[in-house]
């Protein structure tokens, strides 16, 4: 089975903090992607890559930034956390090749800032 | 770009009735539909997908959708609900312009009644 793990389900940080989420999947997946899931509002995508080193802005990038060091790992950064960055945040993979595959979801992270 | 639009954040059922979860999409190009579930405290995975094959997409745990370009739209049946099916339903689309990351819906969430 494809697995795809994020380290934290839950998170508390204070505003202002440097907060990194980590997502790792197990099944070679050249394609990661970071989503915030929000109520009302569906799943929006902040940041995707293609492959290592690779990075392309999504929806609603700003006030966040992704490294990708490695194939396996994805990393969501949020440089200065704020109240409004409060969500839940789903990390996904998928095989490269097309645009079709599905795609895998971790169980998410649920991240509050007070 | 490609949109969906979910009809209806929340839609109550009983068991053994009808399961009928509206989405209409918007795009320029022929569009890639799916539909994924979130069971409570997890991530979401695919349900089904229409990748231009045939219009009728069947997928798991008894559930189809109909892709009809006339109305655009993906909805999702299932003749008998059962207690099980109750999460919430995310229509998402791509296409093969712009980014190949899924956009996706605002969701749906199911409720069953014994």
């Amino acid at each position: 089975d494809v697995k795809v793990t994020q380290s934290s389900r839950y998170l508390v940080k204070r505003t202002g903090e440097k907060v990194f989420l980590e997502c790792v999947q197990d099944m070679d997946h050249e394609n990661m992607f970071w989503y915030r899931q929000d109520p009302g509002l569906g799943l929006r995508l902040i940041y995707f890559s293609y492959d290592v080193k690779m990075k392309e802005k999504g929806d609603i990038p700003e006030g966040y930034s992704v490294s990708r060091e490695k194939k396996e790992r994805f990393s969501l950064i949020l440089e200065s956390a704020s109240t409004n960055q409060t969500s839940m945040y789903l990390c996904a993979s998928r095989l490269a090749g097309g645009i079709t595959g599905e795609l895998f979801f971790g169980e998410g992270s649920r991240l509050t800032v007070l | 770009a490609q949109s969906v639009t979910q009809l209806g954040s929340h839609v109550s059922v009983s068991e053994g009735a009808l399961v009928l979860l509206r989405c209409n999409y918007s795009s320029s190009v022929p569009p890639y539909l799916f539909w994924y579930v979130q069971y409570p405290n997890q991530g979401l995975q695919l349900l089904l997908k229409y990748t231009s094959a045939a219009t009728l997409v069947k997928g798991i745990n008894g559930f189809e959708a109909e892709f009809k370009k006339s109305e655009t739209s993906f909805h999702l049946t299932k003749p008998s609900a059962h207690m099980s099916d109750a999460a919430e339903y995310f229509c998402a689309v791509t296409a093969y312009t712009g980014r190949r990351a899924l956009t996706f819906g605002s969701g749906t969430r199911l409720q069953v009644q014994p």
